[in-house]
């Protein structure tokens, strides 16, 4: 069945690093590709999203390309906050009536 | 827009009583998505609806777990019988159903529930 596999964290940076977490999936076909985000104590927020080959989705300074020959779709910033500070989860959507399939979740932590 | 809300937001129960969550969607959202969250894990898909019609299952969802969406409105997800491994975050996310477009799930804050 349909996957995503994401880098394991905690991912532990200082403010103004460049971030980059990394999500490979498998699935049939070519699915819809999303970013959430889960602040401490928030419930999940979309951050990005893609839909097909090539597409670049961007949010707050976040981006992510959706890769069909690498079947990935990375998530990059080139300065985190401390504010960004939170758990990312990558996801897909899988079957007709697009339920999510998300990865385990990257914790990020950002350092002043 | 107030958002997808849910209800209550924390419940501790005891092994073996049964426990019932509910979730009200976005107004105009006739789809309906219930998750589950374990600790350090994403979400996984438990069970969808659209509008009053519950569509898919997930082999997740044991004979204990059954879901409802009267009037296609809010919905409600029972667990009987609760066991110490259901405990985690249940999340009910909805969207618009239609051709075309890509489709949001707006999430809620999430029901997490504690057996002991």
């Amino acid at each position: 069945g349909d996957s995503v596999t994401q880098m394991e964290g905690p991912v532990t940076l200082s403010e103004e690093a460049f971030l980059t977490i990394n999500c490979t999936y498998t699935a049939t076909g070519y699915p819809s590709l999303f970013w959430y985000v889960q602040y401490p104590g928030e419930g999940l927020q979309l951050l990005l999203k893609a839909t097909k080959a090539d597409d670049k989705g961007s949010n707050k300074g976040f981006e992510a390309t959706y890769r069909k020959e690498t079947t990935s779709f990375h998530l990059e910033k080139g300065s985190v906050q401390v504010s960004d500070s939170a758990v990312y989860f990558c996801a897909l959507y899988s079957g007709g009536y697009n339920k999510l399939i998300f990865g385990a979740g990257t914790r990020l932590a950002v350092h002043p | 827009d107030t958002g997808v809300s849910q209800n209550p937001r924390h419940k501790i129960t005891k092994r073996g009583q049964n426990v019932t969550f509910r979730c009200d969607p976005i107004s105009e959202h006739n789809r309906l998505y219930w998750y589950r969250q374990t600790l350090g894990q994403g979400p996984e898909f438990l069970t969808y609806f659209q509008n009053e019609a519950q569509l898919e299952k997930s082999r997740l969802l044991s004979d204990r777990f059954s879901a409802e969406r009267p009037k296609g409105s809010f919905s409600t997800l029972e667990i009987q019988r609760t066991e110490q491994g259901d405990s985690a975050m249940y999340l009910c996310a909805s969207s618009l159903g239609g051709l075309g477009g890509l489709l949001e799930q707006y999430f809620g804050p999430g029901t997490r529930l504690t057996v002991t």
